[in-house]
């Protein structure tokens, strides 16, 4: 069964840091870019970041560039985002995707989502 | 990079079609052929419905149909259906190497 499954999670205070982490099954993970996308509570997606096949690249929206990372470990079928500097507007539930073809053009395969919560 | 504009809500009957627009800007929705459409249950995953404009993944029924034209997008959903209620959220492959999804649009079937 083709399938994401994201952990990580949690409730941690502003300024603190976290890692989120993506276990991926049922496809060739190695050939896939991937993708983080957020959703707020109650509100719309947000794409956050992506990385092409083997970390060579990767990209980021704006509002985390520098306080985010992704990275990717295809030993472990493995996708992070390390997060730095959290802040309450990064309170969403994260989801990991699988990219159809390219990096960015569209995701085929997301998975459950793991909420974070940035609260004092 | 601004959400891509969608209306907020459209509703139709049973056997009906609708649509769902997608607005956006040369950067984005204009720049490339890479357009898809995603539907979200409550408390659910997205679920690709639409990719590069007009493309249906396997599975997908052929109920749903999209389109493009200048910076402009579109979401068919032809036949409607209860189990067609949910958020459907556009989005677009950006010049700024970003990927920038749309409002979301909540379906009602009456």
């Amino acid at each position: 069964e083709v399938q994401l499954l994201e952990s990580g999670g949690g409730l941690v205070q502003p300024g603190e840091s976290l890692r989120l982490s993506c276990v991926a099954s049922g496809f060739t993970f190695s050939n896939s870019a991937m993708s983080w996308v957020r959703q707020a509570p109650g509100k719309g997606l947000e794409w956050v970041s992506a990385v092409s096949t083997r970390g060579t690249n990767t990209f980021y929206q704006d509002s985390v560039r520098g306080r985010f990372t992704v990275s990717r470990d295809d030993s472990k079928n493995t996708l992070y985002l390390q997060m730095d500097s959290l802040s309450a507007e990064d309170t969403a539930v994260y989801y990991c995707a699988k990219a159809l073809k390219l990096v960015l053009d569209s995701f085929d395969i997301w998975g459950q989502g793991t909420m974070l919560t940035v609260s004092s | 990079q601004s959400a891509l504009t969608q209306p907020a809500s459209v509703s139709g009957s049973p056997g009906q079609s609708i649509t769902i627009s997608c607005a956006g800007t040369s950067s984005d929705l204009g720049a490339y052929g890479y357009v898809s459409w995603y539907q979200q249950s409550p408390g659910k995953a997205p679920k690709l419905m639409i990719f590069e404009v007009r493309n249906r993944p396997s599975g997908v029924s052929s109920r749903f149909s999209g389109s493009k034209s200048g910076n402009t997008a579109s979401l068919t959903i032809s036949g409607l259906q209860a189990e067609d209620e949910a958020d459907y959220y556009c989005s677009a492959f950006t010049t700024s190497r970003t990927y920038v999804f749309g409002s979301g649009t909540k379906v009602t079937v009456l």
